[in-house]
């Protein structure tokens, strides 16, 4: 059973446009990590997020948890190149394990 | 800060021989570490929590017996596929804990073929 839904699952835009990815769940999370990974390699953290509501912002990259820390979104503002791979979200259940979402594949063209 | 390695990144072997992946915490100790599998195109599949001293903890519907995994020091775990078979094929990527028990730091995978 995959706990963490992501959406969508891929994403082809040009270079300059704004997206979101999603990632819901109707379980509670004690805290949410969205991963960045390119082929060939592992995933590399980008953010934790662990309050109901929190938003973080890295660069170009905006990052939210929802208030009941059931969802949260990744936007990316004026994407590049360089932002395309594979997006994860993961989220944690007061264990150390992470349950990790299924993944939403970007891809920007210059 | 928070460096995790694997080696080999690309291993192909035949069917039947036994293989083994290490994963290590470069700058830090972890006490825990996780082994995934990845297939194209898809999200990581947790396979089982390694605890430094400890037996394994599998994921249901992983064996215990064809994957076995060592974690025998603070910076140093080992994954043992037994009798690799094609099916076995996949991207095997480690992760591992620092302080912060809900961030994990990820290894650059390694790349099993089995013929």
């Amino acid at each position: 059973t995959q706990l963490l839904e992501q959406s969508p699952q891929f994403l082809s835009i040009q270079e300059g446009e704004n997206l979101t990815v999603y990632c819901n769940s109707s379980s509670v999370f004690s805290s949410l990590q969205w991963y960045r990974q390119e082929p060939g390699e592992g995933p590399v953290l980008l953010v934790t997020v662990v309050t109901g509501g929190e938003v973080k912002k890295l660069k170009r990259l905006t990052f939210q948890f929802g208030d009941a820390r059931k969802d949260s979104s990744l936007h990316i503002t004026a994407a590049q190149p360089g932002d395309t791979g594979l997006y994860l979200c993961a989220g944690a259940r007061n264990t150390d394990k992470l349950i990790f979402g299924t993944g939403t594949r970007l891809q920007v063209f210059p | 800060g928070a460096v995790v390695s694997q080696h080999p990144s690309r291993v192909i072997c035949k069917s039947g021989t036994s293989v083994k992946i290490e994963c290590r915490s470069l700058d830090f100790q972890a006490t825990t570490m996780f082994w995934y599998r990845q297939f194209p195109k898809q999200s990581l599949m947790l396979m089982a929590t390694s605890n430094e001293g400890s037996k394994a903890t599998y994921e249901q519907g992983v064996e215990k017996d064809k994957f076995l995994i060592n974690h025998a020091s603070l910076t140093l775990s080992t994954l043992t596929v037994t009798s690799a078979h094609p099916e076995d094929s996949s991207f095997y990527i480690c992760s591992a804990n620092e302080r912060n028990i809900y961030e994990q730091y990820f290894g650059p995978g390694t790349r099993l073929t089995v013929t």
